[in-house]
């Protein structure tokens, strides 16, 4: 059973950078067939997605945030990280690690976060 | 469109049956996925692809999708499936993800 770990500060000043981390375990980054990707939730609000990273390093990011969002991959530790510069209170949130599973039906293909971390709460205060 | 539209909140008396919406037009191209999150636990995937459960979750849990429209059913709803539940797919590019806004699941 594949297992997501979040790990990173808890507390970031307004204008810096958030980095977290992500670990898996009992799983590889390099398996095809998977998106590797960061989605926040800010408190009592639903859920953001922030991006995605695939095994060969090809990302995409939310619009919204992608001035601002770097996703990269370390295949030799089996991690996937998140930086997040210029942040500000909005930026609160708890932010979770995911693997975004991709599958192939006669409709064609389909996609579903079918593992997660169990959350980094960032506060972003001075 | 870039936008999954989800019912805030939806009750069912305990025992009955309970249908979550979500509505977009790149549901026209992926199926969503649902996941039922509770207070304080990360988010679990409940129903993925044209109508398929994940080990673990009950057989009470059901998929299905019509044109922009797909819908998560609770067949004889407990009170442990009171929580939030959040749709999914891949927008018409297929390039990015979203995410409805959500629908709180209250069992009376």
């Amino acid at each position: 059973q594949v297992q997501l770990q979040e790990s990173g500060p808890g507390l970031v000043k307004p204008s810096e950078t958030l980095s977290l981390t992500c670990t898996v375990s009992g799983g590889s980054v390099r398996s095809g067939s998977y998106y590797w990707s960061w989605i926040r939730q800010p408190p009592g609000k639903g859920l953001e997605w922030i991006g995605y990273i695939y095994y060969s390093g090809s990302t995409n990011y939310n619009p919204s945030l992608k001035s601002r969002v770097t996703i990269s991959v370390d295949t030799s530790k089996n991690q996937f990280s998140l930086k997040l510069s210029s942040v500000t209170a909005a930026d609160t949130a708890v932010y979770y690690c995911a693997r975004d599973q991709e599958y192939y039906d006669s409709y064609g293909y389909h996609y579903a976060f079918d593992n997660w971390g169990q959350g980094s709460l960032v506060t972003v205060s001075s | 469109s870039s936008e999954l539209t989800q019912d805030p909140a939806v009750s069912v008396a305990l025992g009955q049956t309970v249908r979550i919406t979500c509505q977009g037009d790149s549901l026209r191209n992926y199926y969503a996925s649902w996941y039922q999150q509770k207070p304080g636990q990360a988010p679990v995937l409940v129903i993925y692809g044209k109508n398929n459960r994940p080990s673990g979750i009950p057989d009470r849990f059901s998929g299905s999708s019509s044109g922009n429209t797909a819908s998560l059913t609770v067949t004889g709803a407990q009170a442990e499936d009171e929580a939030d539940y959040y749709c999914n797919s891949r927008d018409s590019s297929g390039n990015h993800v979203l995410f409805g806004g959500g629908t709180k699941l209250t069992v009376l």
